[in-house]
């Protein structure tokens, strides 16, 4: 069984501070992982995927992944009110001819003013 | 909007009933994935069609579960003999293997389900 794993949280970080959501997988031959953010009530929407190691940044987000350590997390700066959410991190799985994205549980997120 | 697209967006049943949800995917995804999700878990993977192809059905899925995507364009979800355990949000997601080759999948808005 693939397993995601992150911590529930609730993560709390004052207005324009770092947050900082982390990440581990138990299949060492992943190779794709994404980071969806949720709103409450709403569906999940990719905000960012990485696949090598390293650090790949996209305006105020940077998702930082290590194969090694089986580790993938995601740094949000300047953190706004509006980032409040549960951020879903997710591995690509593949198999028999298919495919399918192994959730972890989300973390929740809230940024205060 | 060219997201992805579902219907109905709201459910309400009663134990026993019979249930069909559709999504539209992104046009042109020849990938599309049906899951579901529960307060406070993540969305966890019922079933993939490449095409009209139905390739994985998860053992989450039932035998009251059924799937089809008949011409390879939208998918109807149906759930029969519904169940209280049943009520969850049914989530549906496309991908194509695009400029990355990563085959992000998007998702659209959900089905959320009760059953009474």
């Amino acid at each position: 069984q693939k397993e995601v794993e992150q911590n529930s949280g609730p993560l709390s970080v004052p207005e324009g501070a770092i947050a900082s959501l982390n990440c581990t997988y138990s299949d060492r031959g992943s190779q794709s992982f994404f980071w969806y953010r949720q709103y409450s009530g709403k569906s999940p929407e990719l905000i960012m995927f990485i696949y090598s190691n390293g650090d790949k940044e996209d305006g105020r987000f940077t998702a930082q992944l290590n194969k090694a350590s089986q580790y993938v997390s995601l740094l949000i700066r300047d953190s706004q009110p509006s980032d409040s959410a549960t951020y879903l991190c997710a591995v690509r799985v593949w198999g028999g001819g298919s495919e399918k994205l192994v959730f972890g549980k989300g973390t929740k997120l809230t940024v205060n003013p | 909007d060219t997201g992805v697209s579902q219907d109905p967006r709201h459910k309400i049943t009663k134990r026993g009933q019979n249930v069909t949800f559709r999504c539209d995917p992104i046009s042109e995804h020849n990938r599309l994935y049906w899951y579901r999700q529960t307060l406070g878990q993540g969305p966890e993977f019922l079933t993939y069609f490449q095409n009209e192809a139905q390739l994985e059905k998860s053992r989450l899925l039932s035998d009251r579960f059924s799937a089809e995507r008949p011409k390879g364009s939208f998918s109807t979800l149906e759930i029969q003999r519904t169940e209280q355990g049943d009520s969850a949000m049914y989530l549906c997601a496309s991908s194509s293997t695009g400029t990355s080759g990563q085959l992000e999948q998007f998702f659209g808005p959900g089905t959320r389900l009760t059953v009474l």
